[in-house]
Order: C-alpha cells, then sequence, then structure tokens
C-alpha cells in the first residue's frame, strides 16, 4: 500500500520568514495531493491542493510543488504569522481509494 | 463548499458502554464515507470506508464488531464503539466524498468527536 513520510516532524520559525514542509510517497499511481491544516482540538481544514498535471500551485502566501518522478511534494508558506501555528498533514489519493495522511508537521511561528 | 456535521463533539461514557457517532453530509449526497482515527499529537488513521447500502471495509487490526458502521442513507453514516474501554478514548474524525457535482477527489471533513472512556 501507499506510504506516505513527512519532514519535519517538528518546525520553528520567526515571524515573516518561510517554513516547507516536504512529503514523499510510495505509489506513483497517486494523482492527488492536498495539504491540511489542523488547530488543536479541531478539524483538518483543506489549504491547498495539487492534481498529477501540475508542477506548482500558489494561493497567496501558499504554495505547493509536486515532482512526480520523484515522488515528493512540498507545502511552502511565506511571509508566516502566528496564525500559521498549527500542525500540517500532507495527504495522498489515489483515484479510488482513500487518502493516506502523513504523519504531521507541528509548526510553530515565533513572534 | 460541502459541509459535513459530526455530533457529539465530545463524549464521557463508562468503560462497558456504547457509544454512538453521527456523520451528516448537510448539502450533498455523499456516496462514500470515511471513518478516522486520531490519538494525541498523532496523524489521522483510517479506520473503515462506508458506501451507503453496502458493508463498511474495515483496515487491517481494526475490530469490525467493536467499530459499528452503518451508512444508511446518502447522508448520514454512524459509528458505534461498543463496550468502549479507556484504551478507545480518541479523537474520531468522518469525511464525506460527494457524488455528482464535484471533483470526484474531494473530500470533507466532519468537526470531530472526543470520546473519553472512563
Amino acid at each position: 500500500g501507499e506510504n506516505v513520510e513527512q519532514h519535519p516532524s517538528t518546525l520553528s520559525v520567526q515571524e515573516g520568514d518561510s517554513a516547507v514542509i516536504k512529503c514523499t510517497y510510495s505509489d506513483s499511481a497517486s494523482n492527488y495531493f492536498p495539504w491540511y491544516k489542523q488547530e488543536l482540538g479541531k478539524r483538518p481544514q483543506l489549504i491547498i491542493d495539487i492534481r498529477s498535471n501540475v508542477g506548482e500551485k500558489k494561493d497567496q502566501r501558499i504554495a505547493v510543488t509536486l515532482n512526480k518522478t520523484a515522488k515528493h511534494f512540498s507545502l511552502h508558506i511565506t511571509e508566516t504569522q502566528p496564525e500559521d501555528s498549527a500542525v500540517y498533514f500532507c495527504a495522498v489519493h489515489n483515484y479510488g481509494q482513500n487518502f493516506v495522511f502523513g504523519p504531521g508537521t507541528r509548526l510553530s511561528v515565533l513572534p | 463548499g460541502a459541509v459535513v456535521s459530526q455530533h457529539p463533539s465530545w463524549v464521557i461514557c463508562k468503560s462497558g458502554t456504547s457509544v454512538k457517532i453521527e456523520c451528516r453530509s448537510l448539502d450533498f449526497q455523499a456516496t462514500t464515507m470515511f471513518w478516522y482515527r486520531q490519538f494525541p499529537k498523532q496523524s489521522l488513521m483510517l479506520m473503515a470506508t462506508s458506501n451507503e447500502g453496502s458493508k463498511a471495509t474495515y483496515e487491517q487490526g481494526v475490530e469490525k464488531d467493536k467499530f459499528l458502521i452503518n451508512h444508511a442513507s446518502l447522508t448520514l453514516s454512524t459509528l458505534t464503539v461498543t463496550s468502549a474501554h479507556p484504551e478507545d478514548s480518541s479523537f474520531y474524525i468522518c469525511s464525506a466524498r460527494p457524488g455528482q457535482g464535484f471533483v470526484n477527489t474531494e473530500a470533507f471533513f466532519g468537526q470531530g468527536t472526543r470520546l473519553t472512556v472512563v
């Protein structure tokens, strides 16, 4: 089955700096790669996603890049703010199958 | 976006009792619903997948007789934790995948239910 790894597990950055989180996956047939943000005790919220036919997608301060050949994709957050502090999960999906989540990255943005 | 409502948001029960958690899609028909469990500081682990009108498919290691899943309609799935024990205490989250009208890979999450078994 699909194996998803996520690094780093924890990340601390100063407010205004950039944060990058990387996920690798094993199943080359996977074709949908969302990123979720989860605040303590709350449901995961989709923040950005990318499909296998696209290499990069950007939405204001958030971007995702995908390298299908190497089977990894990354979340980029620029100009970080304290409210960006949360746990971020990547997920991998193959049409018709289930989502497989990465283990998560705890991001702390220090004021 | 689509709305998924999960109820209750938290529940405390005595060891040995059963607890039912509901997951409803409010403005779309969910052909597939997923149930996840999340322990503190861990990722979401898929427990089972349910399709309307058919038996749920459980992940390896998940006891189907303990975690009863019923997906009786296109807008409602229920998870019943039977004979709950303290080790069942966790955050349970459902997600629903729409049928028509949405990109077929999108899924939407309920608010989650924090279960504490004492």
